[in-house]
């Protein structure tokens, strides 16, 4: 069965910093990686998704991520945050072989930007 | 077009006591999704379908039952509920295999 690491679980950055969240995944095949982002209160919403093509891919808000498949990761970026990037955030993964498009997801990542 | 809707929003049951959280899209997608959100956890898959008249289990479904017998409409079922069972609860759907899960606002159930 696949499964999805995010290794840091609070991230507190401030202003204008620059941002790296890991996610590694577990599984073999082929996969379809995507981000989506908690605002406090409010519902998952996709920031941006990896299905083929160029591994570094580009997303809503400015975020990025990239895809680097001998590491099986798929770490999200942004050089420069903001207090409204405060959230919390998760990586999924949707196996190719998997019929029901379940996604798994990782435990998350809390992030606070302080002003 | 409203997406995906939950209903309710809140809910406090007591022990043994069920109850039936509703899921609706307006967006004729096949697949739909429970999912479970715990602290720290993620979101764990309770159960799915991929179609009208379907169901199938996810990775957390005890104690839970689904059914869709509309397209539009996904129902979680919880015939007795219990303290393990505090949770926020999000419905998802999505059109076609691969692509993007859209979420529901979620149901926030405190059972006591």
């Amino acid at each position: 069965a696949q499964s999805v690491s995010q290794h840091n679980h609070h991230v507190i950055l401030s202003e204008a910093a620059s941002l790296e969240l890991g996610c590694n995944y577990s599984y073999g095949g082929t996969v379809n990686l995507f981000w989506y982002v908690q605002y406090p209160g409010q519902h998952l919403q996709l920031l941006l998704k990896y299905f083929s093509g160029d591994p570094l891919v580009k997303g809503i808000k400015g975020f990025e991520a990239e895809f680097i498949k001998s590491k099986f990761s798929f770490n999200l970026r942004k050089p420069s945050v903001q207090w409204s990037d405060t959230a919390e955030y998760f990586c999924a993964v949707n196996a190719q072989n998997n019929a029901g498009n379940m996604l798994t997801f990782g435990g998350g990542t809390r992030l606070m930007v302080k002003p | 077009n409203a997406g995906v809707t939950q209903t309710p929003k809140f809910r406090v049951l007591k022990t043994g006591q069920s109850m039936t959280l509703l899921c609706a899209q307006d967006m004729n997608h096949e697949y739909m999704y429970w999912y479970r959100q715990d602290p720290g956890m993620g979101l764990r898959l309770i159960h799915y379908s991929v179609g009208e008249g379907t169901t199938a289990k996810g990775e957390v479904p005890d104690g839970y039952n689904v059914s869709r017998l509309k397209k539009q409409n996904f129902l979680l079922g919880l015939e007795s509920a219990a303290p393990s069972q505090t949770s926020v609860y999000f419905c998802a759907s999505t059109y076609t295999w691969g692509n993007e899960q859209f979420f529901g606002p979620g149901t926030r159930l405190t059972v006591l």
